[in-house]
């Protein structure tokens, strides 16, 4: 089966601008999650959906992001306007089953800069 | 919230050497997990622990939950050029509505071959 497809791959973006990220699942899965490393820290997660719907969003920064998932398929992310402390990598994971680790599989990720 | 300290932070290493890294929480996981990421790519998942004191070998890699449920380790054996990359450890909690990953700060392994 075809991976989790991140696109771009690559972003580089003044400060102020916006920037939309996105995310294809795996076919079938429900849930998706958006996660974040910021270079030389931790992967952090921002939010999960259950097809189209927010189950949480706790670990979404502030309200300069918003995400996105119409029809319960793909996902966007949508940083505006953005800061440099938004520069790092944004990582897309899909899964199977809420609550459980069947078929968590990360997507290559989203290198943002923001200069 | 759940923090996880993983450590070292780096390692430069000969080819052949073992490798040992691992991880301490500052609170209870039913779930250890061993990533492992390549320039480039995504997370990739080495090693899933399940229960406390449970110990796992995947070719070259093993790796224990302690029996605290609050540490891991994870050991690679006679490392090779393609070992390279950096190893994250992740707690997970099951059951209700948890789904989230608990992510350590990596540890980036260079290989000298």
């Amino acid at each position: 089966e075809a991976g989790v497809t991140q696109f771009p791959s690559h972003s580089v973006i003044e400060k102020g601008q916006t920037v939309t990220l996105r995310c294809d699942p795996i076919s079938g899965h429900d849930n998706l999650y958006w996660y974040r490393r910021v270079m030389g820290k931790e992967i952090k997660f921002l939010l999960h959906f259950v097809k189209e719907s927010k189950q949480d969003e706790s670990g979404m920064p502030n309200n300069r992001f918003l995400a996105e998932r119409t029809g319960g398929t793909y996902s966007t992310l949508k940083v505006q306007p953005a800061e440099l402390e938004d520069s790092g990598v944004y990582f897309c994971a899909s899964s199977r089953k809420t609550g459980g680790l069947y078929g968590y599989t990360f997507g290559s990720g989203t290198r943002l800069t923001v200069v | 919230g759940q923090q996880l300290n993983q450590s070292p932070q780096s390692m430069f290493i000969q080819e052949g050497e073992d490798v040992s890294m691992n991880c301490t929480s500052s609170s209870i996981f039913n779930t250890w997990l061993w990533y492992k990421q390549d320039p480039g790519e995504g997370p990739v998942l080495l090693i899933a622990l399940y229960k406390a004191g449970e110990l796992t070998s995947n070719g070259r890699l093993t790796a224990q939950f302690g029996i605290t449920r609050k540490d891991s380790f994870l050991n690679i054996s006679a490392s090779i050029p393609s070992d390279v990359g950096i190893y994250f450890c992740a707690g997970y909690n099951s059951g209700g509505s948890n789904y989230k990953l608990t992510f350590g700060k990596g540890t980036l392994l260079t290989v000298n071959p």
